[in-house]
Order: structure tokens, then C-alpha cells, then sequence
């Protein structure tokens, strides 16, 4: 089945550094998602990318949807303590019916900023 | 907008017994939910997807008969996690999508399902 390969698996940084990570896949995707997602909560989503090549911002965050489709990166730029979480990726794909398929996750980012 | 509740939080229970967890899409209607399990440090495994009114779809190697899936209305789909056992342990994660289109779907905070 679909996989996605997300990396670094971890990043331990210095408050006010930027922050870099991203998601290939071996497949196409029509759409990108990326999660943080915070101790015994779910994901809440930061930013969602339909369009390859599409560049998206919201705040510090930075997104873009690659142009093959099989791949996206995610960038926090001068990050801050409460950025501390797991940061995933999610890509999904038309289903041979044409309908939307089910996300597929990759397996995290954990981000841990020290102040 | 796009708030997704799931109730409760947290459940601890012997085993044998029967547990329902409940996902609310607030301010929107979920044509289609989702169901997923998280071990720890590990992403998120879908277990099935229920569109409003129709049979839940089950992920290969998620036995049906164990976690029944209701999802009644366009605001409300239910989990209930039969004669749980140790075993089935584990954090469960709703989602809700609007619409059959490209929207992203929207996560509830999770139930911490504990059983003795």
C-alpha cells in the first residue's frame, strides 16, 4: 500500500531557530495535510495544500505541495516553546472510483525546542 | 468553526465490559467519519470509515464484531469497543469531513481507553 516517508524522525533546537521537515511518497497525492498534534490530544490540522507547487503560509508556518505530488515540507521559522509537539504529515489520493481515499499518515516529527 | 468533541476523555474499566465512545461534529455536517487507533509513539492507524446512514467500512484486520461503529446522524458516529480486554488498550481518535470534496478531515481530542 501507500507509504509515506516523513523525516527527521526528532529535532531538538534552540528556541528562535527555524525548523524543517517533510513527507515523499512513491505515489501521487491530490492533497497534503499537515498535523501537530500535542500529549493526549488529537491532531489539529495547520495547514492543507490541494495544487502542485502550491506554497501556503499560516504564521510562522510555511508549507508547500511538490511539484511531482509525491512529496511536501513543512517550515516553522523562529520557533517558540509551546511548537514543542509531533508534527505529522498526510497525504490522500482519488480511490479508482474517483472518490476521495483515506488519509495516510506518515510517522511523526517530535519537535522539542529548548528556551 | 470545523470543532470535533469526542466524549469521554478517559475511560478505565475492567475487563469483559462494553465501552462507547462518542464523536460530535459541532458547527458541521460530517458526511463522513472516521475512526482511528494510536499506540503510543507510533501515527495514527485508521480502523474504519462511516458515511451517515450506510455500514461503516472496516480496515483489513479490524474484527467488525469488536469495535461497532454507528454513525446515525450527520453530527454524531459511536465506537463501542465490545467486552473490551487489556489488550484493546489504547488511544482512539475520531475525525469528521464535511462534504465528499477535498476538505480536510477535522480530529477529535481522543479517548484514552484503559482496560484492567
Amino acid at each position: 500500500g501507500q507509504q509515506l516517508n516523513q523525516s527527521p524522525q526528532s529535532m531538538f533546537i534552540q528556541e528562535g531557530e527555524d525548523v524543517s521537515m517533510n513527507c515523499t511518497s512513491s505515489s501521487i497525492f491530490n492533497t497534503w495535510l499537515w498535523y501537530k498534534q500535542d500529549p493526549g490530544e488529537g491532531p489539529v490540522l495547520l495547514i492543507a495544500l490541494y495544487k502542485a507547487g502550491e506554497l501556503t503560509s499560516n504564521g510562522r508556518l510555511t508549507a508547500q505541495f511538490g511539484t511531482t505530488r509525491k512529496d511536501s515540507f513543512l517550515n516553522i521559522s523562529a520557533s517558540i516553546p509551546s511548537d514543542v509537539g509531533i508534527y505529522f504529515c498526510a497525504g490522500q489520493a482519488r480511490d479508482y472510483g474517483g472518490s476521495q481515499g483515506n488519509l495516510i499518515f506518515g510517522k511523526g516529527t517530535k519537535l522539542s525546542v529548548k528556551p | 468553526g470545523a470543532v470535533v468533541s469526542q466524549h469521554p476523555s478517559r475511560v478505565i474499566c475492567k475487563s469483559g465490559t462494553s465501552v462507547k465512545i462518542e464523536c460530535r461534529s459541532l458547527d458541521f455536517q460530517a458526511t463522513t467519519m472516521f475512526w482511528y487507533r494510536q499506540f503510543p509513539k507510533q501515527s495514527l492507524m485508521l480502523m474504519a470509515t462511516s458515511n451517515e446512514g450506510s455500514k461503516a467500512t472496516y480496515e483489513q484486520g479490524v474484527e467488525k464484531d469488536k469495535f461497532l461503529i454507528n454513525h446515525a446522524s450527520l453530527t454524531l458516529s459511536t465506537l463501542t469497543v465490545t467486552s473490551a480486554h487489556p489488550e484493546d488498550s489504547s488511544f482512539y481518535i475520531c475525525s469528521a469531513r464535511q462534504g465528499w470534496g477535498n476538505q480536510p478531515q477535522h480530529f477529535g481530542d481522543g479517548t484514552r481507553l484503559s482496560i484492567l
